[in-house]
Order: C-alpha cells, then sequence, then structure tokens
C-alpha cells in the first residue's frame, strides 16, 4: 500500500495564479482532510469529506475549493493565489473519525 | 470551546529524563484523545490515543494520563532519548473532526 500521496512535493506561485494540489489514498478510508500548516506552528483544517461526494468546511476555508468525486482522491484547488496561502498543505485520511489519521508527505507551497 | 490548549511551547530534558506534556480541552463532547508525533518536513504520525474511559494508557515508553472530570491530559516519555526529538500535538474530536493543540517542540540532549 502507498497510503496517502501528495503531489508535487514543492511549488511557487505568483500572486494571483490557481492550482491543485492533489491527494489520493489506496485504504478505502472514508475520512479525508486537508491541513496547513504555517512555519511553527500547529495544524489547521481546510477542508474535510466524510465520503465521496461530502465535503465540509473547516477551520480555515476561504480562498480554498475541494471535490470528492471518488474515495480514493481528494484535491484541493487553490484560486487566486494570495502570500497568506504560503505554508505547508497536508492530506490526511481515516477509516473514521475516532480511528488513526494517516498523513501524506506534505506539498510546500510558496507564493511569491 | 473546539480548542484544545497545549503547553509548554518548548521542551529540553536531559537523556533519560521524563518528557512531559499537557493540554486542557473545554468540550465535554470530545470523546477521542490523540496525540502525534512529527519530524521536521515529514508529516504528523499517530502516537498514542486515549478515550475517555481509561485513566491511563501505556505504550512502552509514552504512557498518556487522562483525568475527564479535570478535563486535562498529558503525555509522558519515559527515559527520553535524542531520537525522541520531534513536535507532539495532543488533539480531541467529540462531535466535529479532530482538534489540534498548537504543538510541543521537544529536544533532548545527551
Amino acid at each position: 500500500n502507498a497510503g496517502v500521496t501528495q503531489t508535487p512535493k514543492f511549488r511557487i506561485l505568483k500572486i494571483g495564479q490557481s492550482m491543485t494540489l492533489q491527494c489520493a489514498q489506496d485504504m478505502n478510508h472514508n475520512y479525508m482532510y486537508w491541513y496547513r500548516q504555517d512555519p511553527g506552528m500547529g495544524l489547521k483544517l481546510i477542508y474535510y469529506s466524510v465520503g465521496a461526494g461530502i465535503t465540509d468546511k473547516g477551520e480555515v476555508p476561504n480562498g480554498y475549493n475541494v471535490s470528492r468525486s471518488t474515495t480514493e482522491d481528494f484535491p484541493l484547488r487553490l484560486e487566486l493565489a494570495a502570500p497568506s496561502q504560503t505554508s505547508v498543505y497536508f492530506c490526511a485520511s481515516s477509516y473514521d473519525r475516532t480511528y488513526e489519521q494517516y498523513f501524506g508527505p506534505g506539498t510546500r507551497l510558496t507564493v511569491t | 470551546q473546539q480548542q484544545v490548549k497545549q503547553s509548554p511551547q518548548s521542551l529540553i530534558v536531559q537523556k533519560g529524563g521524563i518528557s512531559i506534556i499537557n493540554c486542557a480541552y473545554e468540550n465535554t463532547a470530545f470523546d477521542y484523545f490523540p496525540w502525534y508525533q512529527q519530524f521536521p518536513g515529514k508529516g504528523p504520525a499517530l502516537l498514542i490515543a486515549i478515550r475517555p474511559d481509561v485513566s491511563e494508557k501505556k505504550e512502552g515508553r509514552f504512557t498518556i494520563s487522562f483525568n475527564k472530570s479535570a478535563k486535562q491530559f498529558s503525555l509522558h516519555i519515559m527515559d527520553s532519548q535524542p531520537g525522541d526529538s520531534a513536535t507532539y500535538f495532543c488533539a480531541a474530536t467529540g462531535n466535529t473532526p479532530l482538534v489540534f493543540g498548537k504543538g510541543t517542540r521537544l529536544s533532548v540532549i545527551a
């Protein structure tokens, strides 16, 4: 099993550009999550999904969009990138709410 | 009410010593309390977790102590080793997704 995979690993965007961060899991998990982690800070939940076709906002959803058309994939879309979106983005998945979350390796995004 | 307050922000411990990290919460609906460990450049990974029906859970050198009435839980690392140097996050979930503390950066020095 590959677990949770994320692409790309690194990306530099110019202000106003858009991009999609890809996330996939092969563990047949129902729950998937997107977090951002600013330097020296904790994890902030952007969006999460409890199953295909169902998504919900987390703590910091502004400037982002998600979709969940399959169990495996949970892409995160950044529209009109801003410097405040410079961060490390982690995707995670879990079988259920109270089960272990498995994290991907992260995407380091810089917006200049 | 969704917050989990974690302390200290950073901790330096001698090799062989005991590392203690504390967390407090307000939401009585929380029913699952995991601790995650994160090494630089990596994603967090589950270290140990507890549910509120027990007051303590031990896995090797790592122990969670849980005080339901005080709404506090803590991580104890016995015989701390340099390889334990990492950032530790407490977390909690109830009727909402997992809420993370702000993290504790642990440095174990020889």
